[in-house]
Parts: structure tokens; C-alpha cells; sequence
């Protein structure tokens, strides 16, 4: 069973857009939603992470929307840049249990210059 | 500082055989965790350590599969009678546990290739 979706499998911007990544997820006890960027041939690498207490975290021109009553949330990358082509994962865990991070699919972003 | 190191990069193996793969958590971080990455189930995790403790195993196939982490400086993933199903990139990471929600570093994990 899958606690983390992710959408689209794939997208493809051009240079300055909006990408926008889907996340939902299914136990309400997840509290901390962190997302994570991966390049090829290296690991994930934390890129911005939201409290369940919050409903919107900016870091730059990365924004992270939360919902809370619909159990979803988007990352959105303003003015993408062809270097920001990456695989995004988004990211659960509960407080309340085990430290345990369930990951999401991935989301495979490409910018076109 | 390094980061989390992982060797070797690349592994091939013949079905049949064991595969060993080592982590080097970065140096004081207490929690050293394992999962296998693949096109199809994407990332799925493991097991984990805590002070080099095991504490949760669950994610490991009970067959074949075994982890240790003998000392503070390196953890092993050990796969006896590799399968090609077995093919992933196996990736370690460590984290510095505190008050609040932990951030995992990632090596840049281990490519098994089993024939």
C-alpha cells in the first residue's frame, strides 16, 4: 500500500516557469513532510521540509503549500532553472512513532532551456 | 566533512554469490540507516541503527539479507545467494537524532548489478 503519491511520474517545464510536484498521503499521524532532490548517481539530498502545524514554508524559490483537512501538499519551484532538473521525492514521518520516512515515487522534473 | 561514504560504487555479481557493501557514516552522526532504490518499487527502506543498535529491521527480506554496524565508523549490508531481483542501488545515510524531525544525509549508494 502505497502512503505517499506522488504526481506526475514526469514534467517537463521550460526555463522560468512554475513547476509544480503533487505529494498525498494517506496516515494522519504524518506530521513532518520533508522533500528531497536526487541528481543522477547521487543520493537524495534534503532540499526543503514543512511541520503539519504549518500550511506554507519558502525557502527561495522553492515553496512548499500544505493541506492539512485534504491530506495533500505541492512543491512549487518558481523561475525553474535548467539546473534544477532532478528527481524530487517527497517525504513522511510521524512524531508520534517511529522515526521511519515513507517515500513517495518520485516526481521526474526536466527544464528545458 | 566527507559526507556519508559508500563503497564500492559499483557491484556485479553472479547470481549465487554474497555481496558486501560498506557505508562510512559521517562522523557523529548516531543513526545509520539502509534502503534499496529501484525504477519499479522507487525508495524502500530497510533497516536502522541507533548508537549501533539495530531498531527496526523491517524492511529487510528475512532471506539472504543481513546488516551489522560493529562500530561507530561503518555499517555492512551483507547479501548471501545474490538473485538478479536483487539488482538495486543500495543506499546508506546517516543522521545527527535530536529534538525534532531528522534530516538523513545520503551516500551516493551502491549499484548492484547481479547476472
Amino acid at each position: 500500500q502505497q502512503q505517499v503519491r506522488q504526481s506526475p511520474q514526469s514534467l517537463t517545464v521550460w526555463e522560468g516557469e512554475t513547476a509544480i510536484l503533487n505529494c498525498s498521503y494517506e496516515n494522519s499521524a504524518f506530521d513532518y513532510f520533508p522533500w528531497y532532490q536526487q541528481f543522477p548517481g547521487e543520493g537524495p539530498a534534503l532540499l526543503i521540509s514543512i511541520l503539519s502545524v504549518s500550511d506554507k514554508k519558502e525557502d527561495g524559490r522553492f515553496t512548499i503549500f500544505f493541506n492539512k483537512r485534504e491530506k495533500k501538499l505541492s512543491l512549487h519551484i518558481a523561475d525553474s532553472q535548467p539546473g534544477d532538473s532532478a528527481t524530487y521525492f517527497c517525504a513522511a514521518s510521524a512524531s508520534s512513532g517511529s522515526w521511519q520516512l515513507i517515500f513517495g515515487s518520485g516526481t521526474q522534473l526536466t527544464v528545458m532551456p | 566533512n566527507a559526507g556519508v561514504i559508500q563503497t564500492p560504487r559499483h557491484k556485479v555479481t553472479g547470481k549465487g554469490q554474497e555481496a558486501t557493501l560498506w557505508c562510512e557514516p559521517i562522523s557523529g552522526h548516531s543513526a545509520v540507516f539502509w534502503y534499496r532504490q529501484t525504477i519499479v518499487q522507487g525508495l524502500e527502506f530497510l533497516t536502522y541503527f541507533r548508537n549501533q543498535a539495530p531498531i527496526d529491521d523491517s524492511g529487510m527480506p528475512k532471506e539472504r539479507f543481513s546488516a551489522q554496524m560493529p562500530n561507530q565508523s561503518h555499517s555492512t549490508l551483507k547479501i548471501q545467494s545474490t538473485q538478479p531481483q536483487d539488482s538495486a542501488v543500495y543506499l546508506c545515510a546517516s543522521s545527527s537524532p535530536g529534538q525534532g524531525p531528522e534530516t538523513l544525509y545520503f551516500g551516493s549508494g551502491t549499484r548492484l548489478t547481479v547476472l
